[in-house]
């Protein structure tokens, strides 16, 4: 069975960085047709897609948050990790770590629960 | 980037009737379009991939189609624990893309 869960701060200072830890189990980061990802949802809001890295390390971020993300594995802990600099309250959200699976289609087919990372001084 | 519209927000239902759920793209994305259910202070659930096939263990009563900017899902016969939150969301291009979503909640 397939298991993310998401590690970090509850809470940042605006200005300062974000980071994340997702620890996957029941599957390698460093292997198959997986993108590993970083999704956020603002409070009472939809779901926002900030990014994956693949298995051969190449990553992808939304253009909207680009130049203050980066994503990285540590394939030795089977984790990956979110890095978000320069935060303001605008990123105050739960933060979701999932996989992507892209076969015949492409779905997130596991999640972790979420963290919730409040943005404030 | 392309944008994902949900309508209605919220859908009002009573318990064994059919639900209807709309979702529009901002330009033609194929079949490539997931819907997700997700329940206060869950991750989101795959339901259905492809704009039709469900996923595993996914009741029958849940159904999507649609192609190109038009989707819709379907539940045709809403039980208690169908009442959550729908999101659809396309893997044509990057950035994958979410609509708000459409409340489903008990008439």
């Amino acid at each position: 069975q397939v298991q993310l869960q998401e590690s970090g701060p509850g809470l940042v200072k605006p200005s300062q960085t974000l980071s994340l830890t997702c620890t996957v189990s029941g599957a390698s980061v460093n292997s198959g047709t997986y993108y590993w990802s970083w999704l956020r949802q603002h409070p009472g809001k939809g779901l926002e897609w900030i990014g994956y890295i693949f298995n051969n390390g190449d990553t992808y971020y939304n253009p909207s948050l680009k130049s203050r993300v980066t994503l990285s594995a540590d394939t030795s802990n089977n984790q990956f990790s979110l890095t978000l600099r320069f935060v303001t309250a605008a990123d105050t959200a739960v933060y979701f770590c999932a996989r992507e699976f892209c076969g015949t289609n492409c779905y997130f087919d596991y999640w972790g629960q979420g963290t919730l990372v409040t943005v404030s001084s | 980037e392309t944008v994902m519209t949900q309508s209605p927000a919220t859908l009002s239902v009573s318990p064994g009737e059919r639900a209807t759920l709309s979702c529009r793209a901002s330009q033609w994305i194929s079949n490539h379009l997931v819907w997700y259910q997700q329940k206060p202070g869950q991750a989101p659930r795959l339901l259905i991939s492809g704009a039709s096939t469900r996923a595993t263990n996914i009741p029958a009563r849940f159904s999507g189609h649609g192609s190109g900017t038009e989707f819709t899902l379907t539940i045709s016969s809403l039980q208690s624990e169908d009442f959550a939150l729908y999101y659809c969301q396309q893997y044509n291009n990057w950035p994958r893309t979410f609509g708000q979503g459409t409340r489903v909640e008990i008439k």
